[in-house]
């Protein structure tokens, strides 16, 4: 199983509204990340989680807030967000961050409007 | 620091000619080169690396790229296009010095017209 999945595909929320975006991985790979695409650019790294540990944040604003339960699962927690945070929001995962795994799995993404 | 350029926005190639996706790249250390392609409404699906050893990697659907080490190259060919090919593609370098960040390309869009 090579799939990562992500929940919900399409969230459309205020500024004022707290969600969730959920991400899932069983292939076993202990580094896990978030990424904000823009339209027609690339992905933005914002988080990375290395053994369940946060190991980088790409100085993202506070509203953005990612979680890592277990090595399974991350969330990014979502509140008081800006029409500008509009975009596809992709997690991928890899083996761990060592030399030799460094290619990442990306689920499908949440598609994320705020109005 | 690392850098990659894709110096294409858009290739266009006809059905069955052979394609060329360009990227070159900047590291401090040894490079690590990826390439992943995105379809439409969909996340990023991993083609092919380069880690080390044979500077002719084969990946996923046919595609293979060359690294050359002199140009600080990493080109994404196909010797026969084909329509579901069409997509955006990225470049992407790591290298050894201990980061963790994977950086990405500007992308470059595929169309291969019937």
């Amino acid at each position: 199983d090579t799939e990562v999945t992500q929940t919900p595909k399409h969230l459309v929320m205020g500024m004022t509204n707290k969600k969730s975006l959920k991400c899932e991985q069983h292939m076993g790979h202990r580094a896990m990340y978030w990424y904000k695409q823009k339209a027609k650019k690339p992905p933005e790294l914002m988080f990375v989680y290395s053994y369940e540990k946060l190991s980088i944040n790409e100085s993202v604003p506070s509203r953005f807030s990612p979680e890592c339960p277990n090595s399974s699962l991350l969330n990014l927690h979502l509140h008081a967000l800006q029409p500008e945070d509009s975009a596809l929001y992709l997690c991928a995962s890899s083996q761990d961050l060592d030399r030799d795994f460094r290619e990442q799995y990306f689920g499908p993404g949440t598609r994320l409007t705020v109005t | 620091a690392q850098s990659v350029a894709q110096p294409e926005d858009q290739v266009n190639v006809a059905e069955g000619n052979p394609l060329t996706v360009k990227c070159t790249y900047s590291v401090s250390g040894n490079p690590y080169l990826f390439w992943y392609v995105q379809y439409p409404n969909r996340g990023l699906q991993f083609l092919l690396k380069y880690i080390t050893g044979d500077n002719l990697v084969k990946g996923s659907y046919g595609f293979e790229a060359e690294f050359n080490k002199s140009q600080t190259s990493f080109h994404l060919k196909k010797p026969s296009a084909l329509v579901s090919d069409s997509a955006l593609y990225f470049c992407a370098v790591r290298d050894d010095t201990g980061g963790f960040k994977t950086i990405f390309g500007a992308g470059t869009r595929l169309f291969v017209k019937a």
